[in-house]
C-alpha cells in the first residue's frame, strides 16, 4: 500500500513553545491530507482538511490561528502548533488521499506531542 | 448521539475464535464504509474498505455493510495474537471524502 511518514515521531516542548509536524505522501501525489487528533482511549477527531496550493478547512471548533496548516507541494502538508500548552498534548495524526479508483485514505504512524 | 457508535469493549478472545466487531450508525448517506487496525502508539492501518452494501472478504477478514439497518460489521476468522490491536471503523460519504471515526474496539487475543 502507499506510504505516510510523519516527522517527528515524537516530540517534548515547554508550553509557550510551536511545533512544526510533517507529513509526507512518500510513493504517491496527495492533493487532500488531512489531519486528526488523538486523545488516548478516544478515536481519531479531524482537525482540517488540507489541500493542495489552498487554505486549509478547519473543523469546527478547532483554531485555525493555533493550528497552522501548509500543504504546500503534492507531497507535503505541515502542521504547525503554536504557543503549545499542556492540553495541546495528543497524539497527531494525518492521513494522504491516494487517488485512484476508490480514492483510499492511508495514514501516517502519528506523533506523539507532549507539552510540559 | 454520536454519528457513529462502535463498543469500545474491550473484547477478549482465545486464539482461532472468530471474532465480530460491530458499528452503527445515523446518517444514511454514508456510502464508503472502512475498517482500520490501530495498534498501540500506532497510526491506523486500513484493512477493509467497502463501497455501499455487501460483503468483502479479504484473508481472514469480512467486511459487511447493510445499509438498510445502518450496520457495518467486520469478522475475523482464526484469529490470531498478532490480531490484538484496537479496530476503528469509519466511514465517508463521498470518495476522498472527511472520515467519521468509532471509537474503535480493544481486542484481545490470548494464545
Amino acid at each position: 500500500g502507499a506510504v505516510v511518514s510523519q516527522h517527528p515521531s515524537r516530540v517534548i516542548c515547554k508550553s509557550g513553545t510551536s511545533v512544526k509536524i510533517e507529513c509526507r505522501s512518500l510513493d504517491f501525489q496527495a492533493t487532500t491530507m488531512f489531519w486528526y487528533r488523538q486523545f488516548p482511549k478516544q478515536s481519531l477527531m479531524l482537525m482540517a482538511t488540507s489541500n493542495e496550493g489552498s487554505k486549509a478547512t478547519y473543523e469546527q471548533g478547532v483554531e485555525k490561528d493555533k493550528f497552522l496548516i501548509n500543504h504546500a507541494s503534492l507531497t507535503l502538508s505541515t502542521l504547525t502548533v503554536t504557543s503549545a500548552h499542556p492540553e495541546d498534548s495528543s497524539f497527531y495524526i494525518c492521513s494522504a488521499i491516494l487517488a485512484n479508483a476508490q480514492d483510499e485514505q492511508f495514514f501516517g504512524p502519528g506523533t506523539r506531542l507532549t507539552v510540559l | 448521539q454520536k454519528e457513529v457508535e462502535q463498543d469500545p469493549g474491550p473484547l477478549s478472545v482465545p486464539e482461532g475464535a472468530i471474532v465480530s466487531l460491530n458499528c452503527t450508525y445515523s446518517n444514511s448517506a454514508f456510502q464508503y464504509f472502512m475498517w482500520y487496525r490501530q495498534y498501540s502508539r500506532k497510526g491506523p492501518e486500513l484493512l477493509m474498505y467497502t463501497y455501499s452494501s455487501g460483503n468483502k472478504e479479504d484473508g481472514r477478514f469480512t467486511a459487511q455493510v447493510d445499509k438498510s439497518s445502518k450496520y457495518i460489521s467486520l469478522f475475523i476468522r482464526d484469529s490470531q495474537p498478532s490480531d490484538s490491536a484496537t479496530y476503528l471503523c469509519a466511514m465517508t460519504l463521498t470518495n476522498a471524502g472527511k472520515s467519521t471515526f468509532g471509537d474503535g474496539t480493544t481486542l484481545t487475543v490470548k494464545p
